[in-house]
């Protein structure tokens, strides 16, 4: 299973809403990233877990909460979103944090707020 | 502090022809990553080079990697329509292990 799987792929929520959005691995890989996306873009680094830990948090707005409750699972709670934070999501593992960073990304959340 | 600078950024080209991709890095560092982009899709990783001189192929693609040069080329052979994507090159901070990518470079191949 070489897979990354996210879900929702598609998400379109309001200003006062709240909304997860959730990543599975079973690929036994100890780091996990969120990244964002614009169009024409390359893809920004958010978040990176390393052995369940956050790591790195690249001064991401609060309104933005990673939590990665096991080794297979991320999630990035939305809250109180803006316009500007319409995105593609993508979710990333690899193997073991600082000896392979080669990333596997999954398909992506295309995020609306509106 | 690193940066990755891709060129061209924006190729059109018919089939048939060869053309070349560059990324250039500014500082040492032991990996680079090639990936794909397809329009409304995730990334793909294509090539993983580690160490000077590495060379990989996959069917018309090409990669290879000049650590001393610090440069690494995306070679395209006899290209076809399917390679029409966005390419990402990707460069190891040494430091805390996060990557570092390039603009991307938006290749078009007509028929």
């Amino acid at each position: 299973d070489t897979e990354v799987t996210q879900t929702p792929k598609h998400l379109v929520m309001g200003m006062t809403n709240k909304k997860s959005l959730k990543c599975e691995q079973h690929m036994g890989h100890r780091a996990m990233y969120w990244y964002k996306q614009k169009a024409k873009k390359p893809p920004e680094l958010m978040f990176v877990y390393s052995y369940e830990k956050l790591s790195i948090n690249e001064s991401v707005p609060s309104r933005f909460s990673p939590e990665c409750p096991n080794s297979s699972l991320l999630n990035l709670h939305l809250h109180a979103l803006q316009p500007e934070d319409s995105a593609l999501y993508l979710c990333a593992s690899s193997q073991v944090p600082g000896m392979n960073t080669e990333a596997f990304f999954g398909q992506g959340t295309r995020l609306t707020v509106v | 502090e690193l940066k990755v600078e891709q060129n061209p950024l924006f190729l059109s080209m018919q089939e048939g022809k060869n053309y070349t991709i560059y990324c250039n890095y500014s500082t040492t560092s032991d990996r680079l990553y090639w990936y794909r982009q397809d329009p409304g899709k995730s990334l793909e990783s294509l090539f993983v080079l580690l160490s000077n001189g590495a060379v990989k192929q996959e069917g018309r693609l090409m990669a290879s990697l000049d650590t001393k040069a610090r440069l690494s080329t995306l070679h395209i052979t006899a290209a076809v329509h399917d390679l029409s994507a966005t390419y990402f090159c990707a460069v190891d901070n040494n430091s805390n292990y996060q990557l570092i990518w390039g603009a991307g470079t938006k290749l078009i191949i007509k028929p």
